[in-house]
């Protein structure tokens, strides 16, 4: 089945404790994203990868970090997480041309305490 | 730059009944237009989208959207809901001449179907 699969869906820590959220995709897809959705906002992009080490900024990635070593592996990183940065986070992939369709995960919801 | 605007934040409707989510969007260059929606505790699916040609696009589930470019709208349409289209809808915009995905999405809809 072709999935976008983040990992965890639920998470509370506490202010400055290191985190990552992993997400994975099925799909060989050259393209993936995440984005972070607050509400009356919707869904803010932060960082993008157009392929194997190859990252970029988004709209909103002040205190996040990324990295793409394999094709299918996107991880999102909080060096150093700050209550502001409690959200819904989604990894999202996609073949990365402007008309395709994005695939979504389901989410992970982050606590900072 | 792109920005997408959804009027409502959100639409209570009674089953059967039609609905329609407005999307207004702002664009100096061609974009192409999505709409995704969100059911409770999941990601976001695309429900269609209009790249070129007719103005009508039929999507799944029974929606539609019409692509008004003097408007600069895509309004999304269902003629008869039901209790299951309870959800959150996403308009979204990505430019066509970049070459690659930008999507910008608008602040969401909330639908409210009630029977």
């Amino acid at each position: 089945e072709a999935q976008v699969t983040q990992n965890p869906r639920y998470l509370i820590t506490v202010t400055g404790k290191k985190l990552t959220v992993t997400c994975s995709q099925n799909m060989n897809h050259e393209y993936m994203s995440w984005y972070r959705q607050d509400p009356g906002l919707g869904l803010r992009q932060i960082y993008y990868s157009m392929n194997v080490e190859v990252t970029d900024k988004g709209d909103v990635p002040e205190g996040y970090k990324v990295s793409r070593k394999e094709k299918r592996n996107f991880p999102l990183i909080l060096e150093s997480p700050s209550p502001n940065q409690t959200s819904l986070y989604f990894c999202a992939s996609s073949f990365g041309t402007a008309g395709t369709e994005a695939f979504f995960g389901q989410g992970t919801r982050l606590t900072v305490v | 730059a792109q920005s997408v605007t959804q009027l409502d934040s959100q639409v209570p409707v009674f089953e059967e009944a039609p609905v329609e989510l407005r999307c207004n969007y702002s664009s100096s260059v061609s974009v192409y237009l999505f709409w995704y929606v969100q059911y409770p505790n999941q990601g976001l699916q695309l429900l269609l989208k209009y790249l070129s040609g007719s103005t009508l696009v039929k999507g799944i589930n029974g929606f539609e959207a019409e692509f008004n470019k003097s408007q600069t709208s895509f309004h999304l349409r269902k003629p008869s809901v039901h209790i299951s289209d309870t959800a959150e809808y996403f308009c979204a915009v990505s430019p066509s001449n970049t070459g690659f995905q930008k999507l910008v999405f608008g602040t969401g809809t909330r639908l409210l179907v009630s029977p």
